[in-house]
């Protein structure tokens, strides 16, 4: 059964340092999106990504966030300058034009930040 | 703002029980979502709904469009179905709205 594949599946970083998450989504996918979960808490939506450019965005995702389809079939969401509160899961997700089989969810990055 | 709340949060429950999670919504969708998450994070979707029932082996999902309710019923459980199960719900393509998941333990 075809996956959502993430890179890497744990990250420490340096409060105040970049990171970029990586995500291959299912090749026939066309709309894409980044979750995240803080631990204990509801899944929350970052953004969506569809045809190159963001579609909708959250609050949560304000201008230390940013999101790539660099060569057609990585999608990355980079976190500029990283808080303590930025850590969490990173889920990253896509779904076929026509819906069927719903969502596919990759398996996470763990983002800590110290 | 579309509000989902899942009941119970927590449900125990003795192998081979019939067991019930409920989920609502305040707002109209156009799809429901059923999840899985594992203990190790993942997430793996059992179910998209936009109306009437579906089943999966030991798995069904209904929704009432009517009343914003849905519930997933889990015949004859087994200790490998313990995870937590997750509410979303959405638009057609839009950004998913989670609830809070409800954490199942199925004991042998």
């Amino acid at each position: 059964e075809p996956e959502v594949t993430q890179t890497p599946s744990h990250q420490v970083t340096q409060m105040g340092q970049e990171v970029i998450l990586r995500c291959v989504p299912i090749s026939n996918h066309l709309y894409f999106y980044w979750y995240r979960q803080i631990l204990g808490q509801k899944v929350e939506f970052l953004v969506s990504f569809y045809n190159n450019e963001i579609s909708e965005k959250s609050e949560i995702f304000d201008d230390q966030f940013s999101v790539e389809r660099p060569d057609g079939s990585n999608f990355t969401l980079k976190i500029r300058s990283t808080k303590l509160e930025d850590s969490a899961m990173y889920f990253c997700a896509s779904i076929a034009r026509g819906r069927e089989n719903g969502y596919t969810f990759g398996s996470g990055t763990r983002l800590t930040v110290v | 703002k579309n509000e989902v709340e899942q009941s119970p949060q927590n449900l125990t429950a003795q192998e081979g029980e019939f067991i019930t999670i409920n989920c609502s919504y305040s707002v109209g969708i156009s799809a429901l979502h059923w999840l899985q998450q594992h203990p190790g994070g993942g997430i793996v979707s059992l179910f998209m709904l936009s109306s009437g029932k579906k089943k999966h082996g030991r798995l069904i999902a209904t929704i009432n469009i009517q009343e914003k309710h849905s519930s997933l019923h889990i015949t004859a459980s087994h200790p490998r179905d313990s995870a937590v199960y997750i509410c979303a719900v959405g638009t057609s393509y839009g950004k998913l709205t989670f609830g809070q998941g409800t954490i199942l333990t199925v004991h042998p």
